[in-house]
């Protein structure tokens, strides 16, 4: 099956730092997906990106869809205590089946 | 009010036992899904739903079984529970995003599940 490969695995970062992760594939995806996970909390979509080359912000956070459609990176700016959390990517395809494949996560620690 | 509930939110049974945990949605959709998540693993597709009358086995299925009893509720069974069981469980759902064709997943808040 698909696989993605989510970096880094954590991050530890002064607070007002910029940030990126990305996933890559071994796979073409059609969409791909941000979500964050506060502790206790289930995933909650941040950005979708549904066409190849895409670069979509949604306030402090960037994400693009890579153009060979087998990468995306997420970028956030000048970081705050409330970015704490693991954000996952997700690659879907399109097709019936329409399930995500998620990458492992990257958990973000903000230093004040 | 949520999009999604699950319940319960925490339960410890013990091995063998037959457990259930419950999903429900108040956003309409008709795609529902459940989910594993292990520390460092990520989540993993258990089982899906396209609509009351469709079930398919996801990625890790086996130990498994579900039900859909109506659009808004599905449920997962463990019918003889074991310790690598343990783990979160989040039910989540899908509908059409923004440009129609692709689906955008919406999650509950999870079941944390400890089989001792």
């Amino acid at each position: 099956g698909q696989q993605l490969n989510q970096s880094p695995q954590s991050m530890f970062i002064q607070e007002g730092e910029d940030v990126s992760m990305n996933c890559t594939s071994s796979s073409i995806f059609n969409t791909w997906l941000w979500y964050k996970q506060d502790p206790g909390e289930g995933p909650v979509l941040l950005i979708a990106l549904y066409k190849a080359g895409e670069l979509t912000s949604n306030g402090r956070l960037t994400a693009q869809f890579g153009i060979t459609r087998k990468d995306s990176f997420l970028n956030i700016s000048a970081s705050i205590p409330s970015d704490v959390g693991i954000y996952f990517c997700a690659g879907q395809l399109t097709g019936s089946a329409r399930q995500l494949t998620f990458g492992s996560g990257t958990q973000l620690t903000v230093l004040p | 009010d949520a999009d999604v509930t699950q319940t319960p939110r925490n339960r410890i049974t013990k091995t063998g036992k037959r457990i259930m945990l419950e999903c429900s949605q108040t956003k309409g959709h008709d795609r529902m899904y459940w989910y594993r998540q292990d520390p460092g693993l990520g989540l993993r597709l258990i089982y899906y739903s396209f609509d009351v009358k469709d079930i398919n086995k996801g990625e890790i299925s086996d130990g498994y079984s579900v039900s859909r009893q109506a659009q808004a509720k599905f449920s997962l069974s463990l019918e003889s529970a074991i310790p690598n069981q343990t783990a979160l469980y989040f039910c989540a759902t899908s509908g059409p995003g923004p440009r129609g064709n692709q689906d955008e997943q919406y999650f509950g808040p999870g079941t944390r599940l400890t089989v001792t």
